[in-house]
């Protein structure tokens, strides 16, 4: 099946730091991927929409300026948390459709965040 | 009300029950339906795809729509230990279009 990966899969960094999360489809091309959030015992929330070679969409509520979304290539998304706070630490998913008649998305092994 | 309702358990059976998860949803225009599997600390794992009313079946899993009555299942024979895990079921419109999530449904099984 469709893989897809995420690095790293986790990291600790200090509040008022940066930290880049990268999502890869490996043997697919994915024009669109999408990030969620997921804290614990609660479901996956998205929370934007990437597309290779133009900005992403947002969802209601993310503040795009603090989740920049870049998609330059057709496997690579990147999601920059800029300036985290203890309130950023989660669980971020990545997920891109596949084609071929099959209107499914794969996921990324995800990526724990937790900002001291 | 929110888009999709899943019960999030916990749901506790004995190793080789059937067990049923279910989820209902309020968006006529989901056209297709997913069941993904999540260990804890891990990203979820797509386990069935249905598109239609009806049955589809894999191995010990079975998924089951009702377009008309806006409801889903899954069913696992045979539980075992290792299928402990947390279900989502969710749902799309088609295409590259978001994906709507329930809650999750929590589930053990003892040996």
């Amino acid at each position: 099946g469709a893989v897809v990966s995420q690095h790293p899969s986790w990291v600790i960094c200090k509040s008022g730091t940066s930290v880049k999360i990268e999502c890869r489809s490996l043997d697919f091309q994915a024009t669109t991927m999408f990030w969620y959030r997921q804290f614990p015992k609660q479901s996956l929330m998205l929370m934007a929409t990437s597309n290779e070679g133009s900005k992403a969409t947002y969802e209601q509520g993310v503040e795009k300026d603090k989740f920049l979304i870049n998609h330059a290539s057709l496997t690579l998304s990147t999601l920059t948390v800029t300036s985290a706070h203890p309130e950023d630490s989660s669980f971020y998913i990545c997920s891109a459709p596949t084609s071929g008649g099959k209107d499914t998305q794969y996921f990324g092994p995800g990526t724990r965040l937790t900002v001291l | 009300q929110k888009e999709v309702e899943q019960d999030p358990g916990p749901l506790s059976v004995p190793e080789g029950a059937i067990v049923s998860l279910n989820c209902t949803y309020s968006n006529s225009a989901f056209q297709y339906f997913m069941w993904y599997r999540q260990y804890s600390r891990k990203g979820p794992e797509l386990l069935m795809y249905t598109y239609s009313s009806g049955n589809k079946e894999d191995g010990r899993f079975t998924a089951q729509v009702d377009k008309s009555s806006k409801y889903i299942s899954l069913f696992i024979r045979d539980s075992q230990p290792s299928d402990s895990a947390t279900y989502l079921c969710a749902m799309g419109i088609g295409g590259y279009q978001k994906v709507t999530f329930g809650t999750g449904t929590k589930l053990q099984v003892i040996p």
